[in-house]
């Protein structure tokens, strides 16, 4: 079946980085967009960006840019996001999520990766 | 900072109709598509409706969307206790706030 495979919960120290994994299978990897979305703990939804699994190109929300970075692997099906200068703001859970259309509907999401912050 | 703009609640009785409006602006809502997303507590969201109105497989015909101008609106008929969630609705960003953004966020209860 289609499915996101997220990595496990990170904890990381302020002025930390931290990789997340998304590894996807069920369905042609690069056919669809891929979003990483967060969500601080009792908050709502925060895009972060996307990447085209296909040719590899990135788009970023403003107020992380030159902190975060979305790669790919196509020989593993797996796309990456890392962040980088953790601040304990980062505390959240991370979702990548399959864009259907390529019009921002999310119609696949991974577990939830768990990433705290703290010293 | 969200620059879509949802009430923070929402309730009804099991069987009513609830409706949850998304506000936005001519760069967003006002020339891109409107999606709309449910979470239920602790679980990642899931995807009600997509292209303002449209019903992905498996959804049921009770939750609708629909748009106009720089606003959208997502109408829950014949409520029931499972819809109890918080529910999100999203646009591309033709802007600097952009390329993507989430609404507020709504919590529905159901009384």
């Amino acid at each position: 079946q289609v499915q996101l495979v997220q990595s496990g919960a990170e904890v990381k120290k302020p002025g930390a980085s931290v990789k997340v994994s998304c590894k996807a299978s069920g369905y042609t990897f690069t056919s669809y967009y891929m979003h990483w979305v967060r969500q601080a703990p009792g908050q709502g939804l925060e895009w972060m960006g996307i990447i085209n699994p296909s040719g590899g190109s990135t788009s970023y929300a403003q107020k992380l840019q030159g902190r975060v970075t979305m790669t790919r692997d196509t020989s593993t099906s797996t796309v990456y996001m890392e962040l980088s200068s953790l601040r304990s703001e980062d505390t959240a859970v991370y979702y990548c999520a399959r864009d259907l259309i390529a019009g921002f509907a999310f119609d696949i999401w991974g577990q939830g990766t768990m990433v705290t912050v703290s010293s | 900072q969200s620059v879509l703009t949802q009430p923070p609640s929402a309730s009804g009785t099991p069987g009513q109709r609830v409706t949850i409006s998304c506000s936005g602006s001519s760069s967003n809502i006002g020339s891109n598509t409107v999606n709309w997303y449910q979470q239920l507590p602790g679980t990642a969201p899931k995807l009600l409706i997509y292209s303002n109105n449209q019903r992905p497989s498996g959804v049921p015909d009770r939750f609708s969307g629909s748009k106009s101008g720089t606003s959208a609106s997502l109408a829950i008929s014949g409520l029931q206790s499972e819809d109890e969630a918080d529910y999100y609705c999203a646009a591309w960003d033709d802007s600097l706030n952009g390329p993507g953004v989430f609404g507020t966020g709504t919590k529905v209860t159901v009384l």
